[in-house]
């Protein structure tokens, strides 16, 4: 599959816990955008990386952290996690992060679950 | 603040119906506007820019200055439209804003 992956498809953890997400972008792609969609908030844009670099940062707590890692995949890091923080979390991909406007590809998503 | 708003969750149109899924937004300079849409059990995917002025699968949004809106409009509806919808809003830094959805049902 060359389009944006991301695992795990699903993760129920307990609250208080760590868990982390990874998304590898389209082959070629150099920004990786995050985010998180639960059912009050809608789809809310977390944090970009192009080219390993944080380039925008968006509604991100501060116990969420990312990277991104000299081979373009991505990490989002969650963690002391709350009730919540159950939502799905997408991660898309794109050819550049700035100037004229690339198309965002998404990846399926992973489904959080706090307990 | 809300930067993009979709006051509609649910819209049911019959098949054959027009359709309008309504976006407002407020923002200060040029705006770039899009529509994604996700099908049942697909990827979120873009639709279409308001910078392409493009029809696509028969659906087209003027982006209206004015009234601050980019409402999606299609003349005739089709099952297959049956999908999530989520008008977007590209910021200077490349963020990008999402409405809530407007979830579109065509009715038989």
């Amino acid at each position: 599959d060359s389009g944006v992956t991301q695992t795990p498809k699903h993760l129920i953890t307990a609250t208080g816990q760590r868990v982390t997400l990874r998304c590898s972008p389209r082959s070629g792609d150099l920004s990786v955008y995050w985010y998180q969609q639960s059912l009050d908030q809608g789809l809310q844009f977390l944090i970009q990386y192009y080219n390993g670099e944080e380039r925008a940062k968006g509604n991100i707590l501060e116990r969420f952290s990312a990277q991104q890692f000299p081979d373009l995949h991505s990490e989002l890091n969650l963690s002391s996690l709350e009730l919540g923080d159950s939502a799905l979390y997408f991660c898309a991909s794109s050819a550049s992060g700035r100037g004229d406007y690339n198309e965002q590809f998404f990846g399926p998503g992973t489904r959080l679950t706090v307990l | 603040a809300q930067r993009v708003t979709q006051p509609e969750k649910l819209l049911s149109v019959f098949k054959g119906a027009p359709v309008e899924l309504k976006c407002n937004y407020s923002y200060s300079g040029s705006p770039e506007l899009f529509w994604y849409v996700q099908y049942s059990r697909q990827r979120l995917q873009l639709l279409l820019r308001h910078i392409s002025r493009e029809s696509i699968k028969g659906f087209t949004a003027d982006l209206n200055k004015g009234e601050t809106s980019f409402h999606l409009k299609k003349p005739f509806a089709q099952e297959e439209d049956s999908a999530m919808y989520y008008c977007a809003l590209r910021e200077r830094d490349d963020k990008i804003i999402f409405g809530k959805g407007t979830r579109l049902h065509i009715l038989p």
